[in-house]
């Protein structure tokens, strides 16, 4: 069974600063993995997908990377700013339409 | 704009009673998904459909109903059966066509038993 680790739980850093979220997943056998973040009470909104035969993906501030062999992802923000203060949970999927597989979530708090 | 709706956005519900969340697409995504989500807590499935009239039980889909009659809507029933539903639920669709196609979440139903 797949199972997706999110690490750190939490986050605190002060505005402008660089930041790496991690991302591991247990089985290498999938078919591409997503980036969300999460507002307080509110739905998910998609950041960055990444497909298996990808290495990474870029969105302005945003950079993800995927090393499948390994089971790992990493979301990159480069000059955090206090609006990327939101929960970020990344998520797999095995086949194309198939059910994703989220980890617990990161919490990113930006101070200004 | 395409998108997912999902309504109500505040639910109540009474002990023994039955409640219906909605989710309706236009995205004309084949499969679609509902999820629970509890303080602190990742997202866990409860049913999916990936074609019309047809659905698969998720990880914890106890307590819980859902039908698929038009491509458009999924809604979700949470019976009386589910003893602690109290959560944050959240509706998705995604294509099965190959390509890069991600998932769009709903802005998700907050149901609390009162």
């Amino acid at each position: 069974k797949q199972e997706v680790t999110q690490i750190p739980a939490a986050l605190s850093v002060p505005e402008g600063e660089n930041l790496v979220l991690n991302c591991s997943f247990t089985d290498s056998a999938i078919y591409n993995l997503q980036w969300f973040r999460q507002d307080p009470g509110k739905g998910l909104t998609s950041l960055l997908l990444i497909q298996s035969s990808q290495r990474e993906q870029t969105s302005g501030r945003l950079n993800a990377s995927l090393d499948k062999s390994s089971g790992r992802s990493t979301l990159y923000i480069a000059a955090s700013q206090p609006g990327d203060s939101a929960t970020y949970l990344c998520a797999v999927s095995e086949t194309s339409g198939s059910r994703l597989t989220f980890g617990e979530g990161t919490q990113l708090t930006v101070n200004p | 704009d395409g998108g997912i709706t999902q309504s109500p956005k505040y639910l109540f519900r009474k002990e023994g009673q039955n409640v219906t969340l909605s989710c309706e697409q236009n995205l004309n995504h084949d499969a679609m998904y509902w999820y629970r989500q509890d303080p602190g807590q990742g997202l866990r499935l409860i049913y999916y459909s990936q074609i019309v009239n047809d659905f698969q039980k998720g990880d914890i889909a106890e307590g819980y109903s859902v039908s698929r009659e038009k491509k458009e809507s999924f809604p979700l029933t949470v019976t009386s059966a589910q003893k602690n539903p109290t959560a944050f639920y959240l509706c998705a669709s995604s294509t099965r066509d190959r390509g890069n196609y991600g998932y769009t979440f709903g802005s998700g139903t907050r149901l609390t038993v009162v």
